[in-house]
């Protein structure tokens, strides 16, 4: 089965730049969508195939996918960013959703 | 505006069945695929199961660590999905999330909406 795997922890200071990797056998050529949690809270899509935002997402927030690597981007982190975040892709060899393990973003 | 609201779970002895609703509404829930999606205490997400639309087929899928033992299905005409758990184990405890498909195709990709969860705990 496909596995994806991503740090468990990230930190990153207020107004800095986070970097949330998610890691899969050629997941270039998948389509990677990232999820936002906080606590308590159901999940929320931030961006979806690899780069694109749903409404109301700020712009802060990107993606992007390539050779093994996938990564989400959040420029200018603000406090309300603390949150957990997962990757997830469709694999279509399987016909099953995967979703990496998460990293819990801590702003300092 | 899209709302899913999952109800049915509480506290269910190891051995016995439970189904989980995921009622919607403010989109024409035919034509989207849904999903459910758990989360243990203090775990990670982890996917459950989806199922397609009528449109396609109305397949559905099952994670290894529950096929056999859950099903999910949909009532088109009340918007409605559910989840039949079976054979509840105590590694069942978690959130369950039901999620809305995107796109409403067949390929299932990304997951745009989602419920506020409904708690099993499956305890002696």
């Amino acid at each position: 089965s496909y596995v994806l795997t991503q740090p468990p922890s990230v930190s990153v200071a207020p107004g800095q730049t986070a970097r949330i990797t998610c890691g899969g056998n050629n997941i270039a050529r998948k389509s990677v969508h990232w999820y936002q949690q906080k606590p308590g809270q159901a999940p929320a899509l931030v961006v979806y195939d690899d780069a694109a935002r749903p409404s109301g997402i700020p712009e802060r927030f990107s993606g992007s996918n390539s050779e093994n690597t996938a990564t989400l981007t959040i420029s200018r982190v603000e406090a309300g960013d603390e949150a957990d975040y997962y990757c997830q892709v469709w694999d279509t060899f399987s016909d099953h959703v995967v979703f990496g393990g998460g990293t819990k973003l801590t702003v300092l | 505006e899209v709302q899913l609201v999952e109800s049915g779970g509480g506290l269910v002895q190891p051995g016995r069945s439970l189904r989980l609703s995921c009622t919607a509404s403010g989109f024409t829930f035919g034509d989207y695929p849904m999903i459910w999606v758990r989360q243990a205490p203090g775990k990670g997400l982890e996917w459950v199961g989806f199922i397609r639309s009528k449109a396609y087929g109305g397949t559905t899928e099952y994670a290894a660590s529950v096929k056999g033992r859950v099903t999910i299905s949909r009532d088109d005409s009340k918007s409605i999905a559910y989840l039949q758990m079976n054979s509840l184990k105590p590694e069942d405890t978690a959130v369950y999330y039901c999620g809305r498909e995107i796109g409403g195709s067949y390929f299932v990709q990304a997951w745009d909406h989602w419920g506020q969860g409904t708690l099993v705990t499956v305890s002696s």
